[in-house]
């Protein structure tokens, strides 16, 4: 079975400092790992995937995410946050095991302070 | 690539009455699938398709609920008898997954449906 925790529901930052979201997983199986945005009524947007080739991945919008094994880890960081990156955050999980099932966590939110 | 397309955006309904959305896939993709989403939560699973064959439900999906993918185009989403507890966003994705590869083919989402039952 999968499962995904982002470890903290909100995140607050000042403009220019670095963002780093947390998530962690359970998979049976080599997962694949995802993050997702999702402005005010907007839809879902992939951010970045891990699907078992480089370890550290980058992403759209200076976002990237490190994969490591030994700690169920996929954090997602940027180094700078721009007010724009104010949205909410989700981590998903997928495996063999889950037949196509994608597994998100509850979300963090993210505010960025001027 | 048009993106993934719901209609509506938004739907207010009272309770007991039937609603109906549809979701129309990028044009190659050959899985569907419907999330919910309620607020403050991630969404969660309630079914999806290969094609026009419905592959799995979630125990979420109570008997009042039914969706279908005739001809592995678009998808229709219906549910029965509203109740209060129904309200949420309805979230379509496709993906390109095919053979071994349906786990890592990123979902791609629609804008999404929200149901408001008064």
């Amino acid at each position: 079975a999968q499962s995904v925790t982002q470890l903290d529901s909100h995140v607050s930052v000042s403009e220019g400092t670095p963002v780093l979201l947390r998530c962690n997983y359970s998979s049976s199986y080599s997962p694949s790992l995802f993050w997702y945005v999702q402005h005010p009524n907007k839809g879902l947007q992939l951010l970045l995937k891990y699907t078992s080739a480089a370890t550290l991945v980058k992403g759209i919008n200076g976002f990237e995410a490190e994969f490591k094994k030994s700690e169920t880890s996929f954090h997602l960081t940027k180094p700078s946050a721009h007010m724009s990156d104010a949205a909410e955050y989700f981590c998903v999980v997928s495996d063999r095991d889950s037949w196509g099932k994608f597994q998100f966590g509850a979300g963090t939110q993210v505010v960025v302070t001027p | 690539d048009t993106g993934v397309s719901q209609d509506p955006r938004h739907k207010i309904t009272k309770r007991g009455q039937n609603v109906t959305f549809r979701c129309d896939p990028i044009s190659e993709h050959n899985r569907l699938y419907w999330y919910r989403q309620t607020l403050g939560q991630g969404p969660e699973f309630l079914t999806y398709f290969q094609n026009e064959a419905q592959l799995e439900k979630s125990r979420l999906l109570s008997d009042r609920f039914s969706a279908e993918r005739p001809k592995g185009s678009f998808s229709t989403l219906e549910i029965q008898r509203t109740e209060q507890g129904d309200s949420a966003m309805y979230l379509c994705a496709s993906s390109s997954g095919t053979g071994g590869s349906f786990y890592n083919s990123p979902l791609h989402f629609g804008n999404g449906t929200r149901l408001t039952v008064t």
